[in-house]
């Protein structure tokens, strides 16, 4: 079984402050993906890693792949009350069984105006 | 606009009453998915679909059934519905299932059985 696991569960910081997310793994993923959540919406993709240490920017967020492809991490800069919401990272499913996505259990990421 | 519909955006039923969720999408995606969300166990994937009249289990298939008998429609159907199928209900939709492709998700389906 591929299991995803973020950190930290949940976090509150103030408005401008920076902030790393993490999600981990024990299992090699093909690729990593990382989706926002707003509440009673669904999941909204932000981004794909799929090489090894590959870097992405979207704005003030900063996407990494880690070298083994078993971990990606989130760093957020000077964070904006319009950056709340649950972030879930997601990779597909490898060696049989199902097909898809399998995802970590989120990120509750709260900033404070 | 690309999206995915699911409807109805929120239903309260008595147990074991039939119902279905409908989901669409407007994208020509061949991989369509249900999944369920619960607080602490985050999402989990019901049934899946590679394309027309192609489905699979997935990590929970237990109690719902689905079709897919046209490539934009992927009812979930919970043919005797109990109180631990409450939760949120997501369809979500890709050009195809892999290591590059995003998901698009509809905005979810309440669902409470009482």
């Amino acid at each position: 079984t591929q299991l995803l696991e973020q950190s930290p569960q949940f976090l509150s910081i103030q408005e401008g402050e920076n902030l790393t997310v993490y999600c981990n793994s024990s299992s090699v993923f093909s690729s990593l993906q990382w989706y926002r959540q707003e509440p009673g919406e669904g999941p909204v993709l932000l981004v794909t890693v799929v090489t090894g240490g590959e870097v992405k920017k979207l704005k003030r967020l900063t996407f990494q792949f880690g070298d083994a492809r078993k971990d990606s991490s989130l760093h957020i800069t000077a964070a904006q009350p319009g950056d709340t919401g649950l972030y879930l990272c997601a990779g597909p499913y490898s060696g049989g069984g199902a097909d898809g996505l399998t995802f970590g259990k989120g990120t509750h990421l709260i900033i404070q105006p | 606009e690309a999206q995915v519909t699911q409807n109805p955006r929120y239903l309260i039923t008595v147990t074991g009453k039939k119902l279905t969720v409908t989901c669409s999408q407007n994208m020509n995606h061949e991989y369509m998915s249900w999944y369920r969300q619960d607080p602490g166990l985050g999402l989990r994937q019901i049934y899946y679909s590679m394309n027309v009249e192609v489905t699979d289990k997935g990590d929970v298939p237990e109690g719902y059934k689905v079709s897919r008998k046209e490539k934009r429609n992927f009812p979930l159907i919970l043919e005797s519905p109990s109180p631990n199928q409450t939760s949120l209900y997501f369809c979500a939709s890709s050009f195809k299932p892999g290591r590059i492709y995003g998901y698009t998700f509809g905005s979810g389906t309440r669902l409470t059985v009482v």
